[in-house]
């Protein structure tokens, strides 16, 4: 079955550039989505056809997809943006979920 | 602007079958861009894809749970339903409902999540 690979954990100063990696055999065929979630709260959308962002979603956050390899960066990242953040892939067929990544801001 | 709703028993008995239902609000089942989804989170892990329906009825599932998952839609299409058999105690976590683009498999819109216990 197809599997997508995150970090455990990602650890960033505030006001610095974090940037999360999702990796998968052919990943960059796909199209790929970046989530956010807080504990306790239901996931949010932050990346969508891996690098566009919804509306109402700041624009220090960022995507890209190529070869085996997703990202997802945060530029000035900010205190609120600690949270796990999960890659998804979709084939058309099935929907895959990355491993999730606890980025923490300190 | 859609609001998507679980409902369900919080506890369900090991080998009985857990039964869900997500109460669509704000746009039509009916319609030919989106799936129908449920997802998973057991406690203190990541998220599970369950599966999906489309207005048709037509349905996918995640190979690790086909066996055991029955997604349906009901006639007036305001609500799609889960059932997962033979339950056991791995299958306790927060369960979602949320609706998924038909063409880049974008998961737009999230319930507020339903945590089901199997225990007995």
């Amino acid at each position: 079955s197809y599997e997508l690979t995150q970090p455990p954990s990602v650890s960033v100063s505030p006001g610095r550039t974090a940037s999360v990696t999702c990796s998968g055999e052919n990943l960059g065929d796909k199209f790929t989505c970046w989530y956010q979630q807080r504990p306790g709260q239901s996931p949010v959308l932050v990346i969508y056809q891996d690098s566009k962002r919804p509306s109402g979603i700041p624009e220090r956050f960022s995507g890209s997809n190529s070869g085996n390899t997703a990202t997802l960066t945060i530029s000035g990242t900010q205190p609120v943006d600690e949270a796990d953040y999960y890659c998804q892939a979709w084939d058309s067929t099935t929907v895959v979920f990355g491993s999730g990544t606890k980025l923490t801001v300190l | 602007q859609v609001h998507l709703q679980e409902s369900g028993p919080g506890l369900v008995k090991p080998s009985q079958t857990l039964s869900l239902t997500c109460t669509v609000s704000g746009a039509s089942i009916n319609s030919g861009d989106y799936y129908w989804s449920w997802i998973r989170q057991p406690p203190g892990k990541g998220l599970e894809w369950i599966g999906h329906i489309f207005y048709s009825g037509r349905t996918n599932s995640n190979p690790s749970l086909r066996s055991r998952v029955s997604i349906s839609v009901d006639t007036s299409k305001t609500r799609f339903s889960l059932e997962l058999s033979s339950v056991t105690a791995a299958d306790t976590a927060v369960y979602y409902c949320a609706r998924m683009g038909f063409t880049y498999g974008t998961l737009t819109a999230w319930g507020l999540g339903s945590l089901v216990t199997v225990s007995s």
